[in-house]
Formats: structure tokens, C-alpha cells, sequence
């Protein structure tokens, strides 16, 4: 069992829609990134927040808009997404003490019509 | 910039053989943490093994062993008596020391593990 849940897991959408991504972990992370992956390839840092705050962003067009509304929880804005925004998005978090890993949810997989 | 190398994109192994994973990174860095992650294609990023480079003694976690040269800015990972359950990517990340900063991941090696 993960310990970082993002919901839903799949997710399919229009062009024209708008929807959200969620991330939870209850570790005491106080860190959390968002990851796109495409089929066959590493994944791809797109944001990173440290307590709270967007402390990166990795040139993410405007249309994914993060949020961290607390410590536990990271969501990803969804709108008018294009054909090549299909991929899995991965969230993960981390401790800020010392030398700590990031632990990965399973992913939202995520289709534009 | 950091950049992780992984030279062999596919690999094959026979059950409860042998196999090692290469990889290969640059930094200008003297102090990091490097790490193998496991995606099945269940999908989740599973981490395998971790390395800090002041550590000169290999990591190992039970079947997973790695074999790290810092001179050379080499991590290679072991597998040993392999598993059907261990076919998936593998994927090489180094990550710099400071807090919360982002792993840099190689770009993968499909292993398979054959009956």
C-alpha cells in the first residue's frame, strides 16, 4: 500500500473541460512534487512546494495550475489541456529532515480527448 | 546541471539468475544521495536502494545490492537470485544534498525476468 494517495487514478477529458488532480500523505512530509510521465520515459519534475509554497516550477505552461492548500495535501488544476498533456501524472513527498527520499503515489493516468 | 546515464534500455535475466543494471552520472557535486527506483507497470515508483556518496561502504537491502565508485561516477545495482516479481523499469536518480531539492532520473532500463 502506497502512503501518498492521489485520486482519481484515471482520468479522461475534453479540451474544453476543467478538472483537478489530488495528492495526500499524512508522513509529516513537509515537501511535495508533481511529476508528468509519458509512456517509456523517466518522469519529469514540473513543481515542487516546500512548506506550503511553490518553491518550483519547472516552466509548467499556465494551463496545470498547483495548489497546496496545507501540509498534507497537493492538488493540480486541470485546463484546456492539449492532446500531448496525456500522461501519467505521479505526486511524491518528503522530509525536510536531513537526507530523505521521495515516497511516490500511484498516479493519475490521464487522457485529453 | 546534473546528468544520469543508463546505457542499457532493456534487459533480460533468467529466474534466480544474476543480473546487474548500470549507471553512470556527472556532477560537480562532492556530497549527494544517489537512489534505484522500480516502476512495474502497476506504475508506482518503488525505491529499491539508497546511497549517500560520503558513505564509502555499498549499499545492500536484502537481494539489492549496489555497487558505487565514486571516482568513476558510477552506481550500478545488483539483483541477485531474480525474481518473477522483479520484472519492471528501473530507474538511476541522484539527488543533491540540500533539502527538497528534485531527483534527476536516468532514463531507464526494462528488465525482464524470464521463467
Amino acid at each position: 500500500d502506497t502512503e501518498v494517495t492521489q485520486t482519481p487514478k484515471h482520468l479522461v477529458m475534453g479540451m474544453t473541460n476543467k478538472k483537478s488532480l489530488k495528492c495526500e500523505q499524512h508522513m509529516g512530509h513537509r515537501a511535495m512534487y508533481w511529476y508528468k510521465q509519458k509512456a517509456k520515459k523517466p518522469p519529469e519534475l514540473m513543481f515542487v512546494y516546500s512548506y506550503e509554497k511553490l518553491s518550483i516550477n519547472e516552466s509548467v505552461p499556465s494551463r496545470f495550475s498547483p495548489e497546496c492548500p496545507n501540509s498534507s495535501l497537493l492538488n493540480l488544476h486541470l485546463h484546456a489541456l492539449q492532446p500531448e498533456d496525456s500522461a501519467l501524472y505521479l505526486c511524491a513527498s518528503s522530509s525536510d529532515r536531513g537526507y530523505q527520499p521521495q515516497h511516490f503515489g500511484d498516479g493519475t493516468r490521464l487522457s485529453i480527448l | 546541471a546534473q546528468t544520469v546515464t543508463q546505457s542499457q534500455p532493456e534487459m533480460s535475466v533468467q529466474e534466480a539468475e544474476t543480473v546487474t543494471l548500470s549507471c553512470t552520472y556527472d556532477t560537480s557535486e562532492n556530497n549527494y544521495y544517489l537512489f534505484w527506483y522500480k516502476q512495474p507497470p502497476s506504475r508506482q515508483m518503488i525505491l529499491v536502494i539508497r546511497q549517500e556518496a560520503y558513505k564509502q561502504q555499498n549499499a545492500t537491502e536484502n537481494r539489492f545490492s549496489v555497487n558505487f565508485q565514486k571516482a568513476a561516477k558510477s552506481f550500478s545495482l545488483k539483483i541477485s537470485d531474480s525474481q518473477l516479481g522483479d520484472t519492471a523499469m528501473y530507474f538511476c536518480a541522484f539527488m543533491k544534498l540540500s533539502g527538497n531539492t528534485p531527483l534527476v532520473f536516468g532514463k531507464g532500463t526494462r528488465l525482464s525476468v524470464i521463467a
